[in-house]
């Protein structure tokens, strides 16, 4: 299958900073990105979706200004967490979705955020 | 719109037993796909397996198998012998354009 890699898959940062998360498609052409947030012991929830060249989509109660994201090219996506604070903390994973298989996306490894 | 349920939150078994783990889902569309991965502590998540929703053959590998039911919603997953490396979270999920939509999975602990 085709590959996603995610990074770092672990980062530790202080509160107050920012943190890029990046996520790259390595054998295909990514046309559309998705990242996920999972809280401990939950289930994987979508933050948002990117188009490549285009503005990102939130779901709702998801803060744009917090969680910017970038989907510059076909084969790169990053999410930035700005001004982080410990509520933060969680796991963050892509998948990503080549035009051609609309209903088949492939993930990342996923980045473990802390924040102290 | 598109929904998946997992109704076992946690299921714990001893080494070889059989354990099915249940999915059943809610979508408005003809077409559609469905996915099983597994979550080790590690936190990655695992593929397991992809059906589409005009494939009804059941599957197996190995100690692992599916059982997709159309007529009631349901793409149950079948672990037999489990072992203890089979302790994980397991999620199902449902996806129409690519986006998926998890269940709210299921811890298994396989005791030894």
């Amino acid at each position: 299958g085709a590959v996603v890699s995610q990074h770092p898959s672990r980062v530790i940062c202080k509160s107050g900073t920012s943190v890029k998360i990046e996520c790259r498609s390595l054998d295909f052409q990514a046309t559309t990105m998705f990242w996920y947030r999972q809280f401990p012991k939950k289930s994987l929830m979508l933050m948002a979706t990117s188009n490549e060249g285009s503005k990102a989509t939130y779901e709702q109660g998801v803060e744009k200004d917090k969680f910017l994201i970038n989907h510059a090219s076909l084969t790169l996506s990053t999410l930035t967490v700005t001004s982080a604070h410990p509520e933060d903390s969680s796991f963050y994973i892509c998948s990503a979705r080549s035009g051609q298989r609309i209903t088949e996306a492939f993930f990342g490894q996923g980045t473990r955020l802390t924040v102290v | 719109a598109q929904k998946v349920t997992q109704a076992q939150t946690e299921i714990s078994v001893v080494e070889k037993e059989d354990v099915t783990l249940d999915c059943v889902y809610e979508t408005r569309d003809t077409t559609y796909y469905l996915f099983w991965y597994k979550q080790p502590p590690s936190g990655e998540l695992v593929f397991l397996i992809r059906r589409n929703s005009f494939d009804e053959q059941n599957e197996i590998s190995g100690r692992y198998s599916w059982n997709f039911q159309k007529s009631t919603s349901s793409f149950n997953f079948t672990i037999t012998a489990s072992q203890v490396v089979d302790s994980a979270v397991y999620f199902c999920a449902l996806s129409e354009t690519g986006q998926l939509t998890f269940g709210s999975g299921t811890q298994l602990t396989v005791l030894p």
